[in-house]
Formats: structure tokens, C-alpha cells, sequence
């Protein structure tokens, strides 16, 4: 089983739509939690970390289930420059020191 | 504006031979990471690195090794290019776990062997 799982996709969306992705993760040490936006063929990037309370940045909302092993991403008001893939990441503080990163999942919005 | 600058954006070498790739980041940061992406793979951790002249295997170190003589800068070898080394390679720095802080990735070096 990968340690970071998410549905690759394609989500194909309209412009104005509400999309969520959903990623689970295996381990239970994972201590920080993060969403990273990759666009193709360029490097990912920091879209936002995830709190165990959850947090807002302008239409992008991301919640974490520690009980559930679950993290979330909420999109409103897609716009067409949110098509990129999403990566949900974990860190584990202990032991490893290194980020996990999910497979990605692909999000296309259309006109 | 915080940095993370790969050497290569595109590099072609012949099979068997000794590729390196450089990374520097002037960011002071005390990690620094090395992975490959893979179509349907993700990202997979080859070396990290915590400290100067510290390294630590990630998932897929075999066929690679690493050199971190200086802080800014963590450099992946290759020591006898294979076919199946052909990929992206992103080089990553960040501040020690639990600080909440993610990474910087470089732009990338996209690898063929031939």
C-alpha cells in the first residue's frame, strides 16, 4: 500500500465550479501536512500547509481527519488557471525526515 | 526571492557514463533532498541530506549517491548512467521537520540516457 494515496483523475470541471480532492495517508506518525500545486513540466510548488483545525486561503480550503487519516482539498470558484495537479504531501517528524508525496491528482477546468 | 538552482535544465548521456547534477540553494536551509518523478510513479525520494557531509538514503538510492561538501549545495551522482535512469530530477531544500515549513524545489533536470 503507498503511504500517500490519492484519486489521479482527470477531474474535468466547468469555470465557477466547486471541486475537492481527498488524499489518505498510512502513517499514523505523519505529523505535518501539506498541498502542493505542479503545473506541466514545472516544479511543484507550496499551495498551502494543512492544520489540524483546518485553514483557509481565499477559494482554497484544506482540512486533516488525524482519526480518518485524511486530508482534504476545497476549490471555489474554479478558475481556469487552477488546471495543474494537486500533490497532497506528508512529513513525518520522527524517523524519516523527508516529505511523501502522492501520485497527484489532475485537475482540468473548461470554459 | 528564495532560490533553489539546478545546473542542467536538460541533459542527454551516453549509457555507462558518470553524471552529476547540482543543486544550490541560497536559503541557508539545513535540508536538502533529492528525488526523480516518473509518469504514474509520483515523486520518490532518492538522498537527503540534514547537514554538511551528512546524507541519508531515501526509498531508491541504488544506482546513486550524493555529495554535500558545503551547505548550499547537494550534488547527485550517478555513477554509471543506465537507461532506466531517465527522468525528472527535482532537487528540494527546506528548514528541519516540524517547523510546518514545505519545500523549495529547483526547476528541474530532465535526464535522458541514451
Amino acid at each position: 500500500r503507498k503511504e500517500v494515496e490519492q484519486d489521479p483523475g482527470p477531474f474535468n470541471v466547468p469555470e465557477g465550479a466547486t471541486v475537492a480532492f481527498n488524499c489518505t495517508y498510512s502513517n499514523s506518525a505523519s505529523q505535518s501536512f501539506f498541498w502542493y500545486r505542479q503545473d506541466c513540466r514545472k516544479e511543484p510548488k507550496l499551495l498551502m500547509s494543512v492544520y489540524s483545525s483546518g485553514n483557509e486561503d481565499g477559494r482554497f480550503t484544506a482540512q486533516l481527519n488525524r482519526a480518518s487519516q485524511y486530508i482534504s482539498l476545497l476549490i471555489r470558484d474554479s478558475k481556469l488557471s487552477d488546471s495543474a495537479t494537486y500533490l497532497c504531501v506528508v512529513e513525518r517528524d520522527t524517523g524519516r525526515r523527508a516529505l511523501t508525496f502522492g501520485s497527484g491528482t489532475r485537475l482540468q477546468v473548461q470554459p | 526571492d528564495v532560490k533553489v538552482t539546478q545546473s542542467s535544465r536538460y541533459l542527454v548521456k551516453r549509457t555507462g557514463e558518470k553524471v552529476f547534477l547540482e543543486c544550490v540553494q541560497d536559503m541557508d536551509h539545513e535540508n536538502m533532498f533529492w528525488y526523480r518523478q516518473d509518469p504514474g510513479l509520483g515523486l520518490r525520494l532518492i538522498y537527503f541530506s540534514y547537514d554538511v557531509k551528512m546524507k541519508e538514503k531515501g526509498d531508491i538510492p541504488e544506482g546513486y549517491s550524493v555529495s554535500r561538501e558545503k551547505k548550499e549545495r547537494f550534488s547527485l551522482i550517478l555513477e554509471s548512467a543506465s537507461t532506466n535512469q531517465t527522468s525528472m530530477y527535482l532537487c528540494a531544500s527546506s528548514r528541519p521537520p516540524g517547523t510546518g515549513a514545505g519545500y523549495t524545489f529547483g526547476s528541474g533536470t530532465r535526464l535522458t540516457v541514451v
